[in-house]
């Protein structure tokens, strides 16, 4: 299967202050990655997609200026968390697939974000 | 939008035991894959199931894409086997809609 790598595992940050999170496809391509996020003993529900060298296009109720998203690189898409409230504490977890027609998703190992 | 509905929410099994996890969706979809969530948050990648029957060691799922369902069995079920199962649909645009999720927990 493919690699997702996902950085950092967990992260504490202070009310009002931004994190960045990574996710890294190590050996594949890809122009689309995805964004999603679980709050405890939920579902895993989907914030947006990240486009190669253009925009994100996020789900509907998704605040994309609180939840910034670049994927500058094929194989690297980063979210960014801006001006964190407790409210945002949730676990985000990225996937990608390989280019190319309908293919299995892989999902990075996950980053769990607590903010106090 | 899809609904993807999976029973039964909880599940409880003795050690050896075989179960059945069912995944039911609302409209027709291009793929649908099987995860398994360990305790540290992990989605494990199951199965990659469009269609028909898929096995993997004491793990395998068939998806009937014309009557909306998928199931997952396992069978001889082991401690490490707890956790949370998602089944997950794709209807198209590669964006995956995860199911509602069954959590086993598995005793000695």
């Amino acid at each position: 299967g493919a690699v997702v790598s996902q950085h950092p595992s967990w992260v504490i940050c202070k009310s009002g202050t931004s994190v960045k999170i990574e996710c890294r496809s190590l050996d594949f391509q890809a122009t689309t990655m995805f964004w999603y996020r679980q709050f405890p003993k939920q579902s895993l529900m989907l914030m947006a997609t990240s486009n190669e060298g253009s925009k994100a296009t996020y789900e509907q109720g998704v605040e994309k200026d609180k939840f910034l998203i670049n994927h500058a690189s094929l194989t690297l898409s980063t979210l960014t968390v801006t001006s964190a409230h407790p409210e945002d504490s949730s676990f985000y977890i990225c996937s990608a697939r390989r280019q190319g027609g309908p293919t299995e998703a892989f999902f990075g190992q996950g980053t769990r974000l607590t903010v106090v | 939008g899809i609904q993807v509905e999976q029973s039964p929410p909880d599940l409880i099994l003795q050690e050896g035991a075989n179960s059945t996890l069912r995944c039911n969706f609302s409209d027709s979809v291009n793929n649908l894959q099987w995860f398994h969530q360990n305790p540290w948050g992990q989605l494990i990648n199951l199965f990659y199931i469009p269609s028909g029957t898929k096995q993997n060691g004491r793990l395998s799922a068939t998806t009937v894409a014309t009557e909306r369902y998928s199931l997952l069995y396992i069978s001889s079920s082991q401690t490490t086997d707890s956790g949370v199962y998602f089944c997950a649909v794709d209807t198209g645009f590669q964006k995956l809609v995860f199911g509602t999720g069954t959590r086993l927990l598995v005793s000695p």
